[in-house]
């Protein structure tokens, strides 16, 4: 059973067009994420949700609008998108310190 | 606010020898402190966490780190390196466990095995 789940795995699209990630966790943890991990491996956090409630957002375009409708799930909708998007998206959750890292969805933006 | 340092992008480790991985952290509080590994196509795993317990902290996979306050280092270690140890390594840190606290991660460190 997968703990964090994302869906699609690899997401090829144009510029200028809508794409929503999505994410599942079973642990029945109260925390969320979405990190981008960019060319050079590098982790940057860019959302997190508590109980469905947005906690923190760091400073990424409004163009990235997260949207958790229930605690186990939150959903990533990136529009307009840009070369500078393609990267490695990862969710995660957590409970306390630890957290859990879904298998990453390969953003290509051509 | 918190950021680890890894020191090193790249380590290139014989099979068997000894594998050291650097961290260094900056934190305003005590910190809660971690070592992640990213296999190739893969998310990321937690390898073992420093809780403010024991600070020598045993991990998954053979791998321990030691929490030294006066150094402000967190470095990961493995006596003998395994092939399958070929992954990226990410150390983080976070302050604590409420709601808006964050893992911050390192820019991780590649480990090699050679054979």
């Amino acid at each position: 059973d997968t703990a964090v789940s994302q869906t699609p795995k690899y997401l090829v699209t144009q510029m200028g067009n809508d794409k929503s990630i999505k994410c599942e966790q079973n642990l029945g943890h109260d925390t969320m994420y979405w990190y981008k991990q960019d060319s050079k491996k590098f982790l940057k956090i860019m959302f997190s949700y508590n109980n469905k409630e947005l906690i923190i957002n760091e400073t990424v375009p409004n163009r990235f609008s997260p949207k958790s409708p229930d605690k186990a799930h939150l959903n990533l909708h990136i529009n307009s998108l840009e070369l500078g998007d393609s990267a490695v998206y990862f969710c995660a959750s957590s409970r306390g310190l630890e957290a859990f890292f879904g298998q990453g969805t390969r953003l290509t933006v051509v | 606010a918190q950021s680890v340092t890894q020191l090193g992008s790249h380590v290139s480790v014989s099979e068997g020898a000894l594998v050291l991985l650097r961290c260094n952290y900056s934190s305003s509080v005590p910190p809660y402190l971690f070592w992640y590994v990213q296999y190739p196509n893969q998310g990321l795993q937690l390898l073992l966490k420093y809780t403010s317990a024991a600070t020598l902290v045993k991990g998954i996979n053979g791998f321990e780190a030691e929490f030294k306050k006066s150094e402000t280092s967190f470095h990961l270690t493995k006596p003998s390196a395994h092939m399958s140890d070929a992954a990226e390594y990410f150390c983080a840190v976070s302050d604590g466990m409420n709601r808006d606290d964050k893992i911050i991660f390192g820019k991780g460190t590649r480990l090699h095995i050679l054979p």
